[in-house]
């Protein structure tokens, strides 16, 4: 998971409760991404950002919010209009060329009672 | 606009039999494609991709995969299976042409090596 740490591992919320996880990266990438994970679902894109200060919705934005205030930290809030925030995250990050692979961090494992 | 199928679900195999993991893809211009692969509660990590040139790529682990254009297919193999091989595989493809970098992915395919 070399170079992208995500924390906390394991996050318990009730429900009605906004919640931020972290996502740092230190190899110096222009992007990074969030990603939600469900059993048999493979990835889902949340949001990515390509520059500090932009980002992009993905495929399912609705319940979160992120910012991008430094280039290595791209944090993610699910709020409560989150319906089923229940869900294994993932952040990434990558540079800005077609041929780079992605660089996974640990995930943290989100659920919500 | 861009694609990847993997069609199984779940790739069964005997450890030292040589291993498949099946994708195809469907882009506009020319692919990059990729392969990673996810142990339980961890992140992806990336295992090989191809660019360009060879179409036979070798990646980590002793995984290599082959580049076939008139399939559009990227499958994954392995010559002799390691039980340590269990896990998630997940195969991306992004468009050369277009300029987006964001990357689709397949579903995934649970390899299950059995002693």
């Amino acid at each position: 998971d070399g170079g992208i740490t995500q924390s906390p591992k394991y996050l318990f919320r009730k429900e009605g409760q906004n919640v931020t996880l972290s996502c740092e990266q230190n190899l110096n990438h222009d992007a990074m991404y969030w990603y939600r994970q469900d059993p048999g679902q493979g990835l889902r894109l949340i949001y990515y950002s390509q520059i500090v200060n932009d980002f992009q919705k993905g495929d399912i934005a609705e319940g979160y919010s992120v910012s991008r205030e430094k280039k290595e930290s791209f944090p993610l809030t699910v709020t409560s209009a989150q319906k089923n925030p229940t869900a294994f995250y993932l952040c990434a990050s990558s540079q800005l060329t077609n041929d780079y692979e992605q660089y996974f961090g640990p995930g943290t494992r989100l659920t919500v009672t | 606009a861009q694609s990847v199928a993997q069609p199984e679900d779940q790739v069964n195999v005997a450890e030292g039999n040589p291993l498949t993991v099946k994708c195809t893809y469907s882009v506009s211009g020319n692919p990059y494609l990729f392969w990673y692969v996810q142990y339980p509660n961890r992140g992806l990590q990336f295992l090989l991709k191809y660019i360009t040139g060879d179409n036979l790529v070798k990646g980590s682990y002793g995984f290599e995969a082959e580049f076939n254009k008139s399939q559009t297919s990227f499958h994954l193999k392995k010559p002799s299976a390691l039980v340590s091989d269990s896990a998630l595989y997940f195969c991306a493809v992004r468009d050369r042409t277009g300029g987006s970098y964001i990357p689709t992915f397949g579903r995934g395919t649970s390899l299950i090596v059995h002693p």
